[in-house]
């Protein structure tokens, strides 16, 4: 079985300029969520979606970011336009809802690594 | 709300020592907390969780954590190192199922022969 991908593994592009990175999450799992680690720092959340519903955006640095999540399959964040401090590596994780108060693992893409110069 | 801090951004160990490395959450509501590891050029990959079963969780690679509650710690461990344990190591938090994670910093784990 497929494990969480993402596209691009890497993006280098100037400031002001829009980039769009992608995320499938495992066949099957209705959670997905975005974290975003910022060079030497904690991984932040940055929103959860629950099929195409965005459950908590709570995250989200601003308005320049724009995460969708058509037909609850994968996911796209959008940064536009893309300022110097957008930098780090952006994670998506996926799980699946059983409900009933029972932990689903969250399972990690391997990233992708945003450059804004 | 939660939150979990990593003591040491960096942890050196020799071949076949103890490894330890820190974590102290805050939670409040009881806590869901997990151990990734980051090997280079791969995303996380979880070690062990704790979900309010056993305090003394195992997890792969020889791995344990110990939940206590009355030092707000969870704490890994393993007893020997191996170099291929040299990786980055993140602690987190989640309140609830199904919710967002809480990362601490992260330790970067060297091993030396």
């Amino acid at each position: 079985e497929a494990g969480v991908t993402q596209f691009p593994s890497h993006s280098v592009i100037e400031k002001g300029q829009t980039v769009t990175l992608r995320c499938d999450p495992i066949s099957g799992h209705d959670n997905l969520y975005w974290y975003r680690r910022v060079m030497g720092k904690e991984i932040k959340f940055l929103l959860h979606f629950v099929k195409e519903s965005k459950q908590d955006e709570s995250g989200m640095p601003n308005n320049r970011f724009l995460a969708e999540r058509t037909g609850g399959t994968y996911s796209t964040l959008k940064v536009q336009p893309a300022e110097l401090e957008d930098s780090g590596v952006y994670f998506c994780a996926s799980s699946q809802w059983v409900g009933g108060g029972v932990y689903n693992e969250q399972f990690f893409g391997p990233g992708t690594r945003l450059t804004v110069l | 709300a939660q939150s979990v801090t990593q003591l040491g951004s960096h942890v050196s160990v020799s071949e076949g020592a103890l490894v330890l490395l820190r974590c102290n959450y805050s939670s409040s509501v009881p806590p869901y907390l997990f151990w990734y590891v980051q090997y280079p050029n791969q995303g996380l990959q979880l070690l062990l969780k704790y979900t309010s079963a056993a305090t003394l969780v195992k997890g792969i690679n020889g791995f344990e954590a110990e939940f206590k509650k009355s030092e707000t710690s969870f704490h890994l461990t393993k007893p020997s190192a191996h170099m291929s344990d040299a990786a980055e190591y993140f602690c987190a938090v989640t309140k609830r199922v199904n919710n967002d994670m809480r990362f601490g910093a992260g330790t970067r784990l060297t091993v030396k022969p």
